[in-house]
């Protein structure tokens, strides 16, 4: 089974500040990246999907980043919010095969 | 508004007992997912299917069971035969099967067996 490592498990983070994560996963045979926000009470929420190397993914405040040959993605959120406090999980593929995921990152924002 | 409904949302049964959980989507999704999380772990796939009438184990498939008889229904069977059947139940929908097309989640079902 492919691992797909995230880190840190928690972060804890000052309104307003910015902070980033990590996704670790195999490169052999890499196909796709998914990154996915899940807030408490509510469904996960597709944030990116991302294919290639070097690619770049942005929505509002949030952004990704995807190295593959390496195998690894950053997720960076500026100027953290209370609701960006959430679960965020990445997946991955091996070759074109279901997705595995990771443990998450959980990020609570103190106001 | 299309989405994924789960039904129903806590669910209780006795060890020994096959249990059902739905899954609908109006979403006109081709594929259709159930993934399991337990604490401390990321979420597993059970169960997949890409079309109408076919589907393939997951990960952990042992002790479920599934039916894909309509396009917009995947209901889940948990039998006896799971160990550890006490989990949350994710059921997700993408359009295509395919690694670069994202996952629409339902809210979960959480099972408790005692």
């Amino acid at each position: 089974i492919l691992n797909v490592e995230q880190s840190p498990q928690s972060l804890h983070v000052q309104e307003g500040d910015s902070t980033n994560f990590t996704c670790s996963f195999p490169s052999s045979n890499f196909y796709a990246l998914h990154w996915y926000r899940w807030e408490t009470a509510k469904s996960p929420e597709a944030l990116f999907v991302m294919t290639l190397n070097g690619d770049e993914k942005k929505k509002g405040r949030i952004s990704a980043t995807l190295n593959t040959k390496e195998g690894y993605s950053y997720l960076y959120i500026k100027g953290s919010q209370p609701e960006d406090s959430a679960t965020y999980l990445c997946a991955s593929n091996f070759g074109n095969e279901k997705l595995t995921f990771g443990t998450g990152t959980r990020l609570t924002i103190i106001p | 508004d299309g989405g994924i409904t789960q039904s129903p949302k806590y669910l209780f049964r006795k060890e020994g007992q096959n249990v059902t959980l739905s899954c609908e989507q109006n979403l006109n999704h081709d594929a259709m997912y159930w993934y399991r999380q337990d604490p401390g772990q990321g979420l597993r796939l059970i169960y997949y299917s890409q079309i109408v009438n076919d589907f393939q184990k997951g990960d952990i498939a042992e002790g479920y069971s599934v039916s894909r008889e309509k396009k917009e229904s995947f209901p889940l069977t948990v039998t006896s035969a799971q160990k550890n059947p006490t989990a949350f139940y994710l059921c997700a929908s993408s359009s295509r099967q395919g690694a670069d097309s994202p996952l629409h989640f339902g809210n979960g079902t959480r099972l408790t067996v005692t």
